[in-house]
């Protein structure tokens, strides 16, 4: 059982780039989020979706972009990356259910240089 | 709005002294969860505790022991006989329960915990 999976791992992009973070869970959970790591910070929510096909902002939304095309997969993107983007990245599923736990991704450190 | 804040930025203990970390909470929301989790070193987040705010009870796992008070909205968690393993940094996050909606985490700064042998 695979859980969450984040592709990629590691990148590093150049200001300006664009590219695109995947998340997929094999779980059948509703939500999906994606949250950023920074040091002495914890982790801040970007976006979130409460089911296929539906989307909303987080605490730190600009700059990101997010699409739920299909339940099992939630896409972050970043269209003009920024240095203050460098971050470590995670994808969350979770069930509907009252009080369940969120199940992470292993994580993408993005470096922007 | 929510917050966490876990006033301990870094602890260091020596192996098999108990060590306690705080979380205090805020929140408007009568219903509620708070979660602990753990990120070892190799960076991966692992869920080790949920509690709702109409259980006061503590809960003991092993050497893993949580207190939950209302009153003085915390929930700290302790560790009995520290161990290397248990190096990490341990976060303390917070969700409410509305209908309809995601149960998005509001995490607290985080905690390094180092056990030295």
């Amino acid at each position: 059982n695979a859980g969450v999976t984040q592709t990629p791992k590691f990148r590093v992009l150049k200001t300006g780039q664009s590219m695109t973070l995947l998340c997929a869970q094999d779980m059948n959970h509703e939500y999906m989020y994606w949250y950023r790591q920074d040091p002495g910070m914890g982790l801040r929510l970007i976006h979130y979706s409460v089911g296929e096909g539906t989307t909303a902002k987080g605490e730190v939304p600009d700059g990101y972009n997010v699409s739920r095309l299909k339940k099992q997969n939630f896409l972050l993107g970043l269209e003009s990356a920024a240095p203050s983007q460098t971050s470590v990245y995670f994808c969350a599923s979770s069930s509907t259910g009252r009080g369940t736990e969120a199940f992470f991704g292993q994580g993408t450190r993005l470096t922007v240089v | 709005a929510q917050k966490v804040t876990q006033a301990q930025t870094e602890i260091s203990v020596v192996e098999k002294e108990d060590v306690t970390l705080d979380c205090v909470y805020e929140t408007r929301d009568t219903t509620y969860y708070l979660f602990w989790y753990k990120q070892p070193p190799s960076g991966e987040l692992v869920f080790l505790i949920r509690r709702n705010s109409f259980d006061e009870q503590n809960e003991i796992s092993g050497r893993y022991s949580w207190n939950f008070q209302k009153s003085t909205s915390s929930f700290n968690f302790t560790i009995t006989a520290s161990q290397v393993v248990d190096s990490a940094v341990y976060f303390c996050a917070l969700t409410y329960i509305s209908s309809g909606s995601a149960r998005q985490l509001t995490f607290g700064s985080g905690t390094q915990l180092t056990v030295l042998p």
